[in-house]
């Protein structure tokens, strides 16, 4: 167990609806990821957080997404509007900023979304 | 385009053989590089990184890897494979640049069945 931990692991929803995925990071990290993997495929980056200042975020985060971690500990990620295309396995992880910037990151479990 | 590429869909090997997981990557500079394993209804595990220095890597659970620079590879290996090493791996990249991303890119991923 990695001790990152996401909430709820599974979702399904009617198209349209809102959904909100919760990340809990191991507690000392300071960076916080956020991956989707589809089925057959690797994961692919949406967005990162170093403390609480959102960083990065990928052309694959249109606007019906959005991400926060308000007090640099938790994150959300909310999807608007959800649509079939979104169906797929959100996963967090989060790493600790080394001085070389290369801590390996630890993945969460992941929530597994259905948009019916 | 950045990318990473794992060939194989599937490797099997028999419980004892050594195992190799092929990887290259297409991404400019000088990238580090993981490995990691996914398990049924698990997160992603860490297993192992090239940062830099010695050409092979070793890492949890015996799994070792081999940078080649001119090749732009990431092998992952095993001399003596276990069925328990059957799961699905993946190789991920992350770009070193003036930027400072931290994104991984991953590849496909590949199963590799252990046959007792």
């Amino acid at each position: 167990d990695t001790g990152v931990s996401q909430d709820p692991r599974h979702k399904i929803t009617k198209r349209g609806q809102n959904v909100t995925f919760r990340c809990d990071p191991i507690s000392e990290h300071n960076r916080l990821y956020w991956y989707r993997q589809t089925l057959g495929q690797g994961p692919e980056f949406l967005t990162y957080f170093q403390n609480e200042a959102q960083l990065e975020k990928s052309r694959l985060l249109s606007d019906r997404f959005s991400a926060e971690r308000p007090k640099g500990s938790f994150s959300t990620l909310e999807i608007q509007r959800t649509e079939q295309g979104d169906s797929a396995m959100y996963l967090c992880a989060s790493s600790l900023a080394g001085t070389s910037g290369n801590n390996e990151q630890f993945f969460g479990p992941g929530t597994r979304l259905t948009v019916l | 385009a950045q990318s990473v590429a794992q060939p194989e869909d599937q490797v099997n090997v028999a419980e004892g053989n050594p195992l190799t997981v092929k990887c290259t990557y297409s991404v400019s500079g000088n990238p580090y590089l993981f490995w990691y394993v996914q398990y049924p209804n698990r997160g992603l595990q860490f297993l192992l990184k090239y940062i830099t220095g010695d050409n092979l890597v070793k890492g949890s659970y015996g799994f070792e890897a081999e940078f080649n620079k001119s090749q732009t590879s990431f092998h992952l290996k095993k001399p003596s494979a276990l069925v328990s090493d059957s799961a699905l791996y993946f190789c991920a990249v992350r770009p070193r640049t003036t930027s400072g991303t931290y994104k991984y890119i991953f590849g496909t991923g590949t199963r590799l069945k252990v046959l007792a």
